[in-house]
């Protein structure tokens, strides 16, 4: 079935540092993918997404493309903050299974001043 | 309401109690999914509806778990006899019907401690 595997963490960056978080996938379909964060405290939330391949997905400085050659929507950010200290999710959502949301198991990322 | 509402935020129940989590999309949205999400796992699929229809309860664990949504919008996620290991944050989220990206809106979820 549908899976997403994702980078495990726990990651602890300096502010200004560049960030990746590596999520490949698992799809019978054409799917779509996503980033979520849930920050402390928080419901998750959707941080960014990509359609088809080749696409790009961007918000709040951080990026993600989709890869279809390999699998993967790695993401990335050239200077993280103090604030984007969370926990980040890679997702999948298929057409054809029912648009049923797959998560990775998260990546919990703290950023230091 | 203006987000995706749930209650309780908190529950302790002694094992073999049974337990309801309540569920308040955002108005006007069809699709609407729960997920248990263990600490430190990701959130895994439970059930999914469109409006009342529930088309996809493949996720349930056992036959104590059990979902409605009887007017298509309010959903109650019950477990009957709760173990141990129902211990959990159970998250509900909802989404716009049509929407090809499928992004969801979730609640902050209500966490369930067996004990």
């Amino acid at each position: 079935g549908d899976s997403v595997t994702q980078m495990e963490g726990p990651v602890t960056l300096s502010e200004e540092a560049f960030l990746t978080i590596n999520c490949t996938y698992t799809a019978t379909g054409y799917p779509s993918l996503f980033w979520y964060v849930q920050y402390p405290g928080e419901g998750l939330q959707l941080l960014l997404k990509a359609t088809k391949a080749d696409d790009k997905g961007s918000n709040k400085g951080f990026e993600a493309t989709y890869r279809k050659e390999t699998t993967s929507f790695h993401l990335e950010k050239g200077s993280v903050q103090v604030s984007d200290s969370a926990v980040y999710f890679c997702a999948l959502s298929d057409r054809h299974n029912n648009n049923d949301m797959r998560f990775g198991a998260g990546t919990r990322l703290t950023v230091k001043p | 309401g203006a987000g995706v509402s749930q209650s309780p935020r908190y529950k302790v129940a002694k094992r073999g109690q049974d337990v309801a989590l309540r569920c308040d999309p955002i108005s006007g949205h069809v699709s609407l999914f729960w997920y248990q999400q263990a600490l430190g796992q990701g959130p895994e699929f439970l059930t999914y509806f469109q409006n009342e229809a529930q088309l996809d309860k493949s996720g349930l664990p056992s036959d104590r778990f059990f979902a409605e949504r009887p007017e298509g919008s309010v959903s109650t996620l019950k477990i009957q006899r709760t173990q141990q290991e129902d211990s959990a944050v159970y998250l509900c989220a909802s989404g716009r019907q049509g929407r090809v990206a499928g992004e969801l809106f979730f609640g902050e979820g209500s966490r369930l401690t067996v004990l």
